[in-house]
C-alpha cells in the first residue's frame, strides 16, 4: 500500500514568487495535515483539512493557504515568498477525526524542501 | 512558547544497551502522546503512542512511560540496535485541536 506521497521533492523559488506543494494521502485517509520544519526549529503545524474543508490552522500568515480536493489530495500554496519560508514542508494523513472519532495516528510523507533565494 | 520539550539534543548508547529518550510538556490539556523516528531525507515514522489514561504502553522493543503529574514521558528502547540511530521526536495533541505539537527532537546514535 502506498504511503503519503509529496511532490516535488525539491523546489527552488525566488523572493516574491508563489510556491505550490502537493500531497496525496494514504488510501482511505481523509484528513490531511501540513507542517513546516525550518532549519533549527521543530515541526510546526500549518493546516488541517478534512472532507474538503480547512479545520484548523497554525500560527502562520494568510499567505500560507491550501485546499483539499474531492479525492482528498491536498495543495499547499505559499504566496509572496520570503527567505524565511525556506524549510522542509511535511504532509501527513490520517483517518478522519470528525464526528468524535478517537485520535488517529498521523502518517507522514518524505516532504518537499523549499528553498527561497 | 515551547509546549513540548526534548532537552537532550543528542544521545549516544552502546548497541545492546537501553536507550532512554525524555520529553516534557507544559500544556495539561494534552491527552495523547506519540513518538516518531526520522531518518535523513525521510518523513517522520510513527513508533508508538500513549493515551493520558494510561501510564505505560509497550510494543516490542519500545516502551513509552507517561507521568502526568510530572508532565513527563519517556521512550525506552531495549535492546538498542544500530538501525535505531535516528532523530526521535516526541509529539502531543489534545482532542479538538487535532494537531501535533512536536518537541525539537533528540538525535540517537547507537554505537557498535
Amino acid at each position: 500500500e502506498a504511503g503519503v506521497t509529496q511532490s516535488p521533492t525539491h523546489l527552488i523559488k525566488t523572493r516574491g514568487q508563489q510556491a505550490t506543494l502537493r500531497c496525496s494521502p494514504i488510501s482511505g485517509h481523509t484528513s490531511v495535515y501540513w507542517y513546516q520544519q525550518a532549519l533549527g526549529l521543530g515541526l510546526q503545524f500549518l493546516l488541517w483539512y478534512d472532507e474538503g474543508e480547512e479545520r484548523n490552522r497554525g500560527n502562520f500568515p494568510p499567505r500560507f493557504s491550501g485546499r483539499q480536493f474531492p479525492n482528498y489530495s491536498s495543495e499547499l500554496n505559499v504566496n509572496a515568498l520570503e527567505l524565511e519560508d525556506s524549510a522542509l514542508y511535511l504532509c501527513a494523513s490520517s483517518l478522519s477525526l470528525l464526528g468524535g472519532r478517537a485520535k488517529n495516528i498521523q502518517y507522514f510523507g518524505a516532504g518537499t524542501r523549499l528553498s527561497v533565494l | 512558547d515551547q509546549q513540548v520539550k526534548q532537552n537532550s539534543p543528542s544521545l549516544s548508547v552502546q548497541e545492546g544497551r537501553i536507550s532512554i529518550l525524555n520529553c516534557d510538556y507544559t500544556n495539561s490539556m494534552f491527552d495523547y502522546f506519540l513518538w516518531y523516528k526520522k531518518y535523513p531525507a525521510e518523513g517522520p515514522t510513527f513508533l508508538i503512542s500513549i493515551s493520558s489514561i494510561k501510564d505505560k504502553n509497550e510494543d516490542g522493543r519500545f516502551t513509552v512511560f507517561l507521568n502526568k503529574s510530572a508532565k513527563h514521558l519517556s521512550l525506552h528502547i531495549v535492546p538498542s540496535q544500530p538501525g535505531d540511530s535516528a532523530v526521535y521526536f516526541c509529539a502531543a495533541m489534545y482532542q479538538g485541536a487535532q494537531k501535533l505539537v512536536f518537541g525539537q527532537g533528540t538525535r540517537l546514535t547507537i554505537n557498535p
